[in-house]
């Protein structure tokens, strides 16, 4: 099982969509969860860090479920601009070390 | 603020010859990473240091790539000699990380775009 895994996509979608991203996990003692997006041809950039408890960023809201292992990314009213390709990113604890793990991303286009 | 500076944005090189390339970290960052990114495999990572040193190294494909950080604003990722199949875009990130454990927020540069030809 690879250690992260998402859906590639794409996900094409109406301009005002709600689009919903998921992600799972191998390492049950991961700590930390990310969502990084990426422009084509750009930089990955921290989009939202994902918290226990759920959080919520604008039209952003990001989920942890430790039990089943899986992240969520649910983008609402979707923009022109929110198309991208979205990274789901986890930290893999070894020993003393630890460094974090990409996902290979969903791609969102978001259509007029 | 500057950002993670790399260099060369743009390189072709023929295959065989020696490619290097630089980072500069966001200053105070105490973990540098190199990652390269293709179509097939993503984002992967090749090596990362804290502190200056190498912490782990198993990303590095072969004998062929190698990277230091000689002090806290400086590392390279050399790859000698170079081939084909090393074509990709190389990043550098770097994070304020007292914890690798934990994980941390990283910050990317806008990478190296190498073509082997």
């Amino acid at each position: 099982r690879k250690e992260v895994e998402q859906d590639p996509g794409p996900f094409n979608v109406p301009e005002g969509a709600t689009v919903a991203f998921n992600c799972t996990y191998s390492n049950s003692a991961s700590q930390s969860f990310f969502w990084y997006r990426q422009d084509c041809r750009k930089e990955p950039k921290l989009l939202m860090s994902v918290y226990s408890s759920g959080n919520e960023d604008g039209r952003f809201t990001a989920q942890l479920n430790r039990a089943s292992q899986y992240i969520s990314l649910l983008i609402r009213d979707s923009k022109l601009s929110d198309s991208a390709t979205y990274l789901c990113v986890v930290n893999s604890p070894r020993g003393s070390q630890g460094n974090l793990i990409f996902g290979k991303g969903t791609k969102l286009s978001v259509k007029p | 603020d500057a950002g993670v500076i790399q260099s060369p944005r743009h390189e072709v090189t023929e295959m065989g010859q020696e490619v290097t390339l630089r980072c500069k970290p966001i200053s105070g960052h105490n973990s540098l990473f190199w990652y390269r990114q293709t179509m097939m495999r993503g984002l992967e990572l090749l090596i990362y240091f804290n502190n200056n040193v190498p912490i782990d190294d198993s990303g590095m494909p072969e004998d062929r790539f190698s990277a230091k950080m000689p002090n806290a604003s400086f590392s390279t990722l050399k790859i000698q000699p170079s081939e084909p199949r090393d074509s990709a875009v190389y990043f550098c990130a770097s994070s304020l990380a007292s914890d690798m454990r934990s994980g941390s927020t990283i910050y990317f540069g806008e990478g190296s775009w190498l073509t082997v030809v």
